[in-house]
């Protein structure tokens, strides 16, 4: 069974501008979640995606958005790009979003550099 | 404060021989679950074991191990018989239940280098 996969895996933009990253969970998994994660603030949670509506939010701001498809394929946007959105942005793909023994499978990340 | 608490930044240890890897949660949900995760240089975070709040026994998967001690809010990780490739960043995690919508949460890791 294919991982998660996440594409582009490198992107370099520069500040004002916008991005899309793109999040394929594992066959039958239908939560999605990502992560930011810097060398400063560690692993961030953004946001949770579960048949196709966000269920939790973390604490960032508007220009992170995201949405989640019927294939349960999920997007991440980040709108006019900051020096601080250079960051590792990670997907992870769960079954299902209720209990607590579900664990999360990680995609290889995209690294995003804004200059 | 801090759901998930790792001490330890850095630590050393020498190849063949066991090490601990402190973790320790913060929750008022009697319904959670621990996990480990190792992230490579490459930048995966990569699934290594869990432990549920209701398990009556220490997860063990290989050569990893859970100390799980409840009461003192621990989940330690075990790594026996170090290996060179296992020199990584490591991190908990926890998950709570239903009522908190599911998130989780990590620690701030643990570099762990092995020194042959």
């Amino acid at each position: 069974k294919a991982g998660v996969t996440q594409t582009p895996r490198y992107l370099i933009k520069t500040r004002g501008q916008q991005v899309t990253l793109s999040c394929s969970p594992i066959s039958g998994h239908r939560s999605v979640s990502w992560y930011q994660q810097t060398p400063g603030q560690g692993l961030q949670f953004l946001f949770e995606y579960f048949s196709e509506t966000q269920r939790n939010k973390g604490n960032f701001p508007g220009r992170f958005s995201g949405r989640q498809f019927s294939n349960s394929r999920s997007e991440m946007n980040v709108s006019t790009l900051e020096l601080g959105d250079s960051a590792l942005y990670l997907c992870a793909s769960r079954m299902l979003a209720g209990g607590s023994y579900n664990e999360q499978f990680f995609g290889p990340g995209t690294r995003l550099t804004v200059l | 404060a801090q759901k998930i608490t790792q001490t330890q930044p850095g630590m050393f240890v020498q190849e063949k021989e066991a090490v601990t890897l402190d973790c320790t949660y913060d929750t008022s949900d009697p319904s959670y679950g621990l996990f480990w995760y190792k992230q490579p240089s490459s930048g995966e975070m990569i699934f290594l074991i869990y432990q549920g709040s209701y398990d009556q026994q220490n997860a063990t998967e290989g050569r990893y191990s859970l100390n799980f001690q409840k009461a003192r809010k621990s989940a330690n990780l075990v790594i026996s018989a170090s290996q060179l490739g296992d020199s990584a960043m490591y991190f908990c995690a926890m998950r709570e239940g239903l009522r908190t919508g599911n998130q989780f949460y990590f620690g701030t890791g643990t570099s762990l280098t092995v020194i042959p």
